[in-house]
């Protein structure tokens, strides 16, 4: 299994700009999550979804970020538009239980 | 003005010395408590697990501890070697919620 697949691996992007984020869970994995990890916050939960559909996105910042799982081998997450402040890195991780996550190698977003 | 970031506790040790991280967690109705790695550049790996109704779990170089008393978590890695150095975070999910909540973690730093 290639684990949780995250693309691209490093973004770097002009401020205002859209941004998305890719996430291929495992399969057979029911749940998905969205991380984000900065030095300030550590790592913090921004949306979680099972069997596709949101559970819970109290996470997630404000409105200018969203997150879609149009099925079950595909997440995206999206900042439009994106501020310097959205700069960090973002997980994926998947779990087929909704413990042990296994979590991607990110995606280190920096918004100039 | 300079951003102040998380200054993360850290854990220095020699090769082959015995090593103790420690995590307090919040909240009493935690029942599952998970150990995870992350090394720099990638994704916090799953390391070790333990449920609320044990207190102790052994695993390859690895034991957590589990005290509910004082609502204390720790991990111990024995014969620690440089390839250990990483950032390990502890991990409380509540039976009730699907997620993990995480602590902010600890540095450990193994010299040859």
């Amino acid at each position: 299994d290639a684990g949780v697949i995250q693309s691209p691996r490093h973004e770097v992007t002009e401020m205002g700009q859209e941004v998305t984020l890719r996430c291929k869970p495992i399969s057979g994995h029911n749940s998905l999550f969205w991380y984000r990890q900065t030095m300030m916050r550590g790592l913090e939960l921004l949306i979680y979804f099972n069997n596709n559909v949101p559970i819970d996105d109290s996470g997630m910042p404000e409105d200018r970020f969203s997150a879609k799982m149009p099925n079950a081998s595909f997440s995206t997450l999206k900042i439009q538009p994106s501020e310097p402040r959205d700069s960090a890195v973002y997980f994926c991780a998947s779990s087929q239980t909704g413990v042990g996550y296994t979590f991607g190698s990110g995606t280190r977003l920096t918004v100039v | 003005g300079e951003s102040v970031g998380l200054h993360l506790p850290t854990l220095s040790v020699q090769e082959g010395d015995n090593s103790i991280i420690n995590c307090a967690y919040s909240n009493s109705a935690s029942d599952y408590f998970i150990w995870y790695k992350q090394e720099s550049g990638k994704g916090p790996q799953f390391i070790i697990d333990i449920r609320s109704n044990m207190d102790k779990r052994q695993g390859q170089r690895v034991t957590v501890l589990l005290n509910k008393t004082v609502k204390h978590l720790s991990l111990q890695i024995a014969a620690t070697q440089p390839g250990d150095s990483a950032v390990y975070f502890c991990a409380e999910k509540n039976s009730g919620y699907s997620t993990l909540t995480f602590g902010k973690g600890t540095m450990l730093l193994v010299s040859p």
